[in-house]
């Protein structure tokens, strides 16, 4: 039963860098069926996804629009996980962050295998 | 904000149907892009509840359908029951600002 195990902080100062990381068991980060993915949620925007990082033999990153030029994936194949970055962070990013497995269907990807969740604040 | 508009809400009494409608455009259910759904309990995790538009992963029970057509989808519950409470979100591709994945606004289903 593959599980996604998050870490990272509760609490960033603004403009500060918000940093997590999700641990795979029972999957590989550098599967080529799989992508891995974060997505947050708050009570006011709801579910956003922000991106997502895949191997298909090299490692391919795909950011959110509006959040593109503050993001950052990254992979570590050896630790079998990915982490977020995001930086210059505001009141608005505060959220439940997520990491998610990615698995397609026909025409898009749905997420099977979601992380617990972590509430990061954004706040001095 | 998302791109795919759910009801705010929905309710019905226990065995009635509920249905609940995801609204999208040409540049994502209407492109032909395939919808999911997920169903969250107030302070756990989203589940998934179908992929591909209308298939149900091993473990959903066949009261959950949904269907897809032009540039909405909508899931249906049948035989409602007390456990189903819960809120229930859209998710699929849109094409538009260099891609994403996209979810509905969420819609709360309530048994009276």
């Amino acid at each position: 039963q593959a599980q996604l195990q998050q870490s990272g902080p509760g609490q960033v100062e603004p403009s500060q860098t918000l940093s997590l990381t999700c641990v795979i068991s029972g999957d590989s980060v550098s599967s080529n069926r799989a992508t891995w993915n974060w997505i947050r949620q708050t009570p006011s925007r709801g579910l956003e996804w922000l991106g997502r990082a895949y191997y298909r033999s090299k490692w391919y990153y795909d950011y959110l629009f509006s959040v593109k030029s503050r993001i950052t994936f990254s992979a570590e194949t050896s630790k079998n996980q990915f982490s977020l970055h995001l930086s210059s962070v505001i009141p608005e990013d505060t959220a439940v962050y997520y990491c998610a497995r990615g698995s397609v269907t026909g025409t898009s990807w749905f997420f099977d295998l979601w992380g617990r969740g972590t509430l990061v604040t954004v706040s001095s | 904000q998302s791109v795919l508009t759910q009801p705010p809400s929905v309710s019905g009494a226990p065995g009635q149907r509920v249905t609940i409608s995801c609204s999208g455009s040409s540049s994502n259910i209407g492109a032909g892009y395939d919808v999911h759904w997920y169903q969250q309990f107030p302070g756990i995790v989203p589940k998934l509840l179908i992929y591909g538009n209308t298939n149900r992963p091993s473990g959903v029970p066949d009261r959950f359908f949904a269907s897809k057509s032009g540039t909405s989808a909508s899931l249906a519950i049948t035989g409602l029951q007390a456990e189903d409470e819960a809120d229930y979100y859209c998710q699929s591709y849109d094409s538009s600002l260099g891609g994403s994945s996209v979810f509905g606004t969420g819609t709360k289903v309530t048994v009276l």
